[in-house]
């Protein structure tokens, strides 16, 4: 079975800066999908990046990116020029890869991030 | 338009009732899901079906019993409700392997028991 493990419960950034969080997984699978979700306080599970770990190349969406080590099974999101509508729980997410149909999501415990003025 | 949209969002009701949860996606996807986000936001699958096909059942007790009359709607249905059963529940959907596997969420439906 996959674990994704996220071991900062909460992390707090000041406006315009960077900020890095943290997951690890296990899982014995050599194709699979790592997602980052963010979930504000309006509850909606919004999508903010995803990586295939067949690519070797990082992922990037405008001022969010990860670092993806397979080696080491770690998969952390940063997030540049801070923002207060970044302010949210944050989830790591696995997916393994499955021929045919779609797989289903094991998440991590989740990180609350707090951006401040 | 809401891609993933589910019904009621707020739901509170007594021990013992049946409720039910109705989701539907416009995106064409081929599979759906239900996940359960409890009170320490613990986000869990709880079913999956593919063109009306269950093809993920996670050791939920089965007086949650979900059903697809067609490929865009998926609803679930609670028997006998409990105190235990208070959580969000996000309905979700998935284009499948071809278009990258991503999930996309509805908005949830918070369900309270009392």
């Amino acid at each position: 079975a996959q674990t994704v493990t996220q071991s900062q419960p909460e992390m707090s950034v000041q406006e315009a800066e960077t900020v890095t969080l943290s997951c690890t997984y296990d899982t014995s699978e050599s194709n699979y999908y790592l997602f980052w979700y963010k979930q504000p306080p309006s509850r909606q599970m919004i999508l903010v990046i995803r990586q295939e770990a067949y690519k070797q190349q990082n992922a990037t969406e405008n001022r969010f990116s990860v670092n993806f080590q397979k080696a080491a099974k770690s998969f952390s999101l940063k997030i540049s020029d801070s923002q207060l509508g970044d302010t949210a729980m944050y989830f790591c997410a696995f997916m393994k890869a499955r021929a045919g149909t779609a797989s289903k999501l094991t998440f991590g415990t989740g990180t609350r991030l707090q951006v401040t003025l | 338009d809401t891609a993933v949209s589910q019904t009621p969002k707020y739901l509170v009701t007594q021990m013992g009732n049946d409720k039910s949860i109705k989701c539907e996606q416009n995106l064409g996807h081929d599979t759906m899901y239900w996940y359960k986000q409890d009170s320490k936001k613990f986000l869990k699958i709880m079913f999956s079906y593919n063109n009306k096909e269950l093809i993920i059942n996670e050791t939920v007790p089965n007086r949650f019993s979900p059903k697809s009359p067609d490929k865009a709607h998926l609803n679930l249905h609670i028997n006998s409700l409990e105190l235990g059963d208070s959580a969000v529940y996000f309905c979700a959907s998935s284009p499948g392997p071809a278009s990258g596997n991503t999930i996309y969420f509805g908005e949830g439906s918070w369900l309270t028991v009392v």
